[in-house]
């Protein structure tokens, strides 16, 4: 199975734009959850998708916001850019169909870097 | 989520079995055990997973202890390309409910030539 794809790569913004990142999930993968990786915040958990609906929301302004499309894909939108949202965005996938700690397991895109300028 | 804690660092001969502790004594007889890898830069890595048996894959070893107080991840033959830092995850399992990974700091491993 193919891994799960974020798009772009890299991007460079400028403060006050607004951007827009994509994440595939991995086939048959339903929930998808986002991330973001800071050097001093480490990892923090955004929110989490499901059956198109949020689930779960990290402690975020209201700025950060996604969406779910019926095949699974999300996406999440940053508006109004601050130089502190320079960061690796991360999406992640599980298998919500199984069932105990396999479906626990959430497998991670590559990631989209942004520069805030 | 129960609390890890993991050393910041650790060194590694390459082509010797690295052994990463990871501290979790309030664990509860829900919770798992996960244990994740991030290559700089690059999306974190499941790497296995255990509830109270030790568990092995093609990656590494996961040991438990009895009281499960605490666990080892092991590779057993360390390379280069395993310097990562590697992080370990203790959380209930969520059945249909919300989720979120909760990651520390992890040990920075580096695997030495």
């Amino acid at each position: 199975k193919a891994g799960v794809t974020q798009t772009p790569r890299y991007l460079i913004k400028t403060r006050g734009q607004q951007v827009t990142l994509s994440c595939s999930p991995i086939s048959g993968h339903r929930s998808v959850s986002w991330y973001q990786q800071t050097p001093g915040q480490g990892l923090q958990f955004l929110f989490e998708y499901f059956s198109e609906t949020q689930r779960n929301k990290g402690n975020f302004p209201g700025r950060f916001s996604g969406r779910q499309f019926s095949n699974s894909r999300s996406e999440m939108n940053v508006s109004t850019l601050e130089l502190g949202d320079s960061a690796l965005y991360l999406c992640a996938s599980r298998p919500t169909g199984t069932s105990g700690g396999a479906a626990d397991t959430q497998y991670f895109g590559p990631g989209t870097r942004l520069t805030v300028l | 989520d129960a609390k890890t804690t993991q050393p910041p660092s650790m060194d590694c001969a390459e082509g010797r079995a690295a052994n990463l502790p990871c501290n979790h004594s309030t664990i509860s007889g829900n919770e798992y055990v996960y244990w994740y890898r991030q290559i700089h830069s690059q999306g974190p890595q499941y790497i296995i997973h255990g509830l109270k048996n030790n568990e092995t894959n093609e990656m590494a070893s996961l040991i438990i202890t009895e009281d499960r107080k605490s666990s080892t991840l092991i590779l057993p033959h360390a390379t280069l390309r395993d310097t990562a830092v590697y992080y370990c995850i203790v959380r209930p399992y969520s059945g249909a409910g919300s989720y979120q990974l909760t990651f520390g700091k992890g040990t920075k491993l580096s695997v030495i030539p």
